[in-house]
C-alpha cells in the first residue's frame, strides 16, 4: 500500500525556475525520504531527512519536514532539463526498520 | 561506482508461462529488496531479504511468487504462472550495513509484459 502522496502529480516547469513538491503521509516515521526516477529506469536515492530534522539541503535541493502535520517538500532551485525526471518520497516507519513505503510520485518537466 | 545488475531488462510473456529475474547487489551490502512498480505509481515491496533469510515477504503473493536469495548474494525472483495484471517493472534495491543501511540503491529494473 502507499503511504506518501505527492503533490502535484506532475509539474512543467521553465529551465532555471524552482520546482516545489509536497509529499504527505499518514503514519509516524523514523525518517523520510526523496528518490528520483528517471523514465524507465531504477530509483536514485538524492536524501534523507530525519523525524527530528526540520530542514535538510544537498546541493541545490532543500527539503522540510513536519511531522506534525505529516508533510515533506523537496525545492529544486534553478532547475535544469536534466532535473526531468519522476520524483518519489519514501517514508520508514521505525528505529531499526529499513523499509520503505513509498508515494505515487511527481512527475517534473523542465522545459529547455 | 558500484552498481546493482538485474537482468533481463526487458521480458515478453505469454499468460501461464514461468518467468525468472535475476538480481546481483553491491557488492557486500547485506540487505536486498525485491518491488513491484506498475506504470504511474510508486514502488510497492514484494520481499526482503538479510543475507540469505527473508525479513518480510507478507506482500509476496506466495501462489506463484517465489523469491530465494541461497548464498546471501545473488537473488531470483520467480512467477509461475505469469497473469496479466503481472505486467510492470520488478526493481531490485540494496542496502549496506551501517550508517547508510537506511539508503537503498537501486537496479534499473525489469520490464515485464504479460500478453
Amino acid at each position: 500500500s502507499q503511504q506518501g502522496e505527492e503533490d502535484p502529480q506532475a509539474l512543467s516547469i521553465q529551465e532555471g525556475e524552482n520546482a516545489t513538491m509536497n509529499c504527505s503521509y499518514k503514519t509516524s516515521i523514523n525518517n523520510l525520504q526523496w528518490y528520483r526516477q528517471n523514465s524507465g529506469r531504477g530509483l536514485v536515492h538524492l536524501i534523507l531527512i530525519r523525524s527530528n530534522e526540520r530542514e535538510k539541503h544537498s546541493g541545490r535541493l532543500r527539503v522540510t519536514l513536519d511531522t506534525s502535520k505529516k508533510s515533506s517538500s523537496l525545492l529544486i532551485t534553478a532547475s535544469r532539463a536534466a532535473d526531468t525526471a519522476s520524483y518519489f518520497c519514501a517514508t520508514a516507519a521505525g528505529a531499526g526498520s529499513y523499509q520503505l513505503t513509498f508515494g505515487k510520485g511527481t512527475k517534473l518537466s523542465v522545459i529547455p | 561506482e558500484a552498481e546493482v545488475a538485474q537482468s533481463p531488462r526487458y521480458k515478453i510473456t505469454e499468460k501461464s508461462q514461468a518467468v525468472a529475474f535475476w538480481c546481483d547487489p553491491i557488492s557486500g551490502h547485506a540487505t536486498l529488496y525485491w518491488y513491484r512498480q506498475i506504470l504511474g505509481q510508486g514502488p510497492e515491496l514484494l520481499v526482503q531479504f538479510q543475507d540469505e533469510s527473508v525479513v518480510d515477504d507478507s506482500q509476496l503473493p506466495k501462489d506463484r511468487f517465489s523469491a530465494e536469495r541461497l548464498k546471501g548474494v545473488d537473488s531470483t525472483l520467480k512467477i509461475q504462472p505469469a497473469e496479466l495484471g503481472d505486467s510492470a517493472m520488478y526493481l531490485c534495491a540494496s542496502s549496506p550495513r551501517g550508517v547508510r543501511a537506511n539508503e537503498q540503491f537501486f537496479g534499473p529494473g525489469t520490464r515485464l509484459t504479460v500478453l
